[in-house]
């Protein structure tokens, strides 16, 4: 069975900074995806970034990167110069073996990090 | 614009009164999916469909029902509510594999009194 660990309920980062959201795996399956969303208190999820299993390169996209390391079945979310509006819950997931019935997309979800960003 | 829409954005109701929840994507998905969001827990797949009349079960699927008539809409129906139902509620649609978003609708909070 897939598993995320996301082992920080909390943290506080000072604007501008940097921050790094911690995000661990397990899986047998040798073909996966990874990915983060973020919750503003709005409610809605949002997605940032994915990145691959046999991907070469750490994904990013703008102010977010995903720092993977794969033998450490780690995917952490860096996200630079930290503002205001990153405030939000993080959601780390991943999809894995297609289900037997057919493919799709089946996301497995971690319990996410509140972030707060401060002035 | 591309987007996932379910309809209502909150809903109260009391134990056994019947509710659906509707869920309708613009962008062709084939594949779509609801999650419950609790606290601690993270999102759960309820119920899934790969197709038009293709369901299959999610890993909390009890208490729930789904449909798949058409490829755009994915409706959540639940028979007899109860209050461990109480839960913000997320459709979402993606195309295929493993490297496809889930794109998701803006949610539905549910409180089963």
């Amino acid at each position: 069975a897939q598993k995320i660990t996301q082992t920080q309920p909390g943290m506080f980062v000072q604007e501008k900074e940097a921050v790094t959201l911690d995000c661990t795996y397990d899986t047998s399956d040798p073909s996966y995806g990874l990915f983060w969303y973020k919750q503003p208190s709005s409610g809605e999820m949002i997605f940032l970034i994915y990145q691959g299993s046999y991907d070469q390169q750490n994904a990013t996209e703008g102010r977010y990167s995903l720092n993977f390391q794969k033998a450490r079945k780690s995917a952490n979310l860096v996200i630079s110069a930290s503002q205001l509006g990153d405030s939000a819950m993080y959601f780390c997931a991943m999809s894995g073996r297609y289900i037997l019935t057919g493919g799709g997309n089946k996301l497995t979800f971690g319990t996410g990090t509140q972030l707060k960003v401060e002035l | 614009e591309a987007q996932v829409t379910q309809n209502p954005r909150y809903l109260i109701t009391v134990t056994g009164k019947k509710l659906t929840v509707t869920c309708s994507q613009n962008m062709n998905h084939e594949y779509m999916s609801w999650y419950r969001q609790d606290p601690g827990l993270g999102l759960r797949q309820i119920y899934y469909s790969m197709n038009v009349e293709v369901t299959d079960k999610g890993d909390v699927p009890e208490g729930y029902k789904v449909s798949r008539k058409e490829k755009r809409n994915f409706p959540l129906i639940l028979e007899s509510p109860s209050p461990n139902q109480t839960s913000l509620y997320f459709c979402a649609s993606s195309q295929e594999g493993k490297n496809s978003p889930l794109h998701f609708g803006n949610g539905t909070r549910l409180t089963v009194t």
